[in-house]
């Protein structure tokens, strides 16, 4: 069983359209994380939900937004592609603070 | 501002022998630092980590030692597999927060 899986695996997009990325735990774990790794390799936090709650929301375009429905889920839609959106998407998730991060595979997307 | 960095890209070894991975960081206020792999394709998998209160971690053939006077990290694999062959990132959390910070990341490569 994928403890963290992200839905689709690789997106290829034209610019300007709305896209989302879907992610699902089985772990129980009450936080969950989306993370940006660009063409330089830097894994960068984006969100992340404790509880459904909302609570690391970095310098990112209010283009992306996080929805998470349940603890279980935590999907990125993100508005208005645009090339620079190029990049591999990390769904992540932990029991707690200091706790390891269990990561999905990725989702490589591609915008044209 | 990079606040966690990992100066060497690359690392090649010889199978048997050791592999160092060092990390530097910026922020005295971290108190807890991980260890990360990641094979192509595949979502970051955590290794070992350590608190700031503590100066080693081991785990098998992975230690970890830091030193916070230098604020700096490394990991010690020994002996080096092939398997181990992997980029390995090193990240830090700050007191109350869930944010990791990675650093860029050192790819190894363990030679048969």
């Amino acid at each position: 069983d994928t403890a963290v899986s992200q839905t689709p695996k690789y997106l290829v997009t034209q610019m300007g359209n709305d896209k989302s990325i879907k992610c699902e735990q089985n772990l129980g774990h009450d936080t969950m994380y989306w993370y940006k790794q660009d063409s330089k390799k830097f894994l960068k936090i984006m969100f992340s939900y404790n509880n459904k709650e909302l609570i690391i929301n970095e310098t990112v375009p209010n283009r992306f937004s996080p929805k998470s429905p349940d603890k279980a889920h935590l999907n990125l839609h993100i508005n208005s592609l645009e090339l620079g959106d190029s990049a591999v998407y990390f769904c992540a998730s932990s029991p707690g603070r200091s706790n390891e991060q269990f990561f999905g595979p990725g989702t490589r997307l591609t915008v044209l | 501002d990079q606040q966690v960095k990992q100066n060497s890209p690359s690392l090649s070894v010889q199978e048997g022998r050791i592999s160092i991975l060092n990390c530097d960081y910026t922020n005295s206020m971290f108190d807890y630092f991980l260890w990360y792999k990641k094979y192509p394709a595949e979502g970051p998998t955590f290794l070992i980590s350590i608190s700031s209160i503590k100066d080693k971690n081991e785990d098998g053939r992975f230690t970890v030692f830091l030193n916070k006077s230098a604020k700096h990290l490394s990991l010690h694999i020994v002996p080096s597999q092939p398997g181990d062959s992997a980029v390995y990132f090193c990240a830090a959390i700050l007191p109350g927060t869930y944010k990791y910070i990675f650093g860029t990341g050192t790819r190894l490569k363990v030679l048969a």
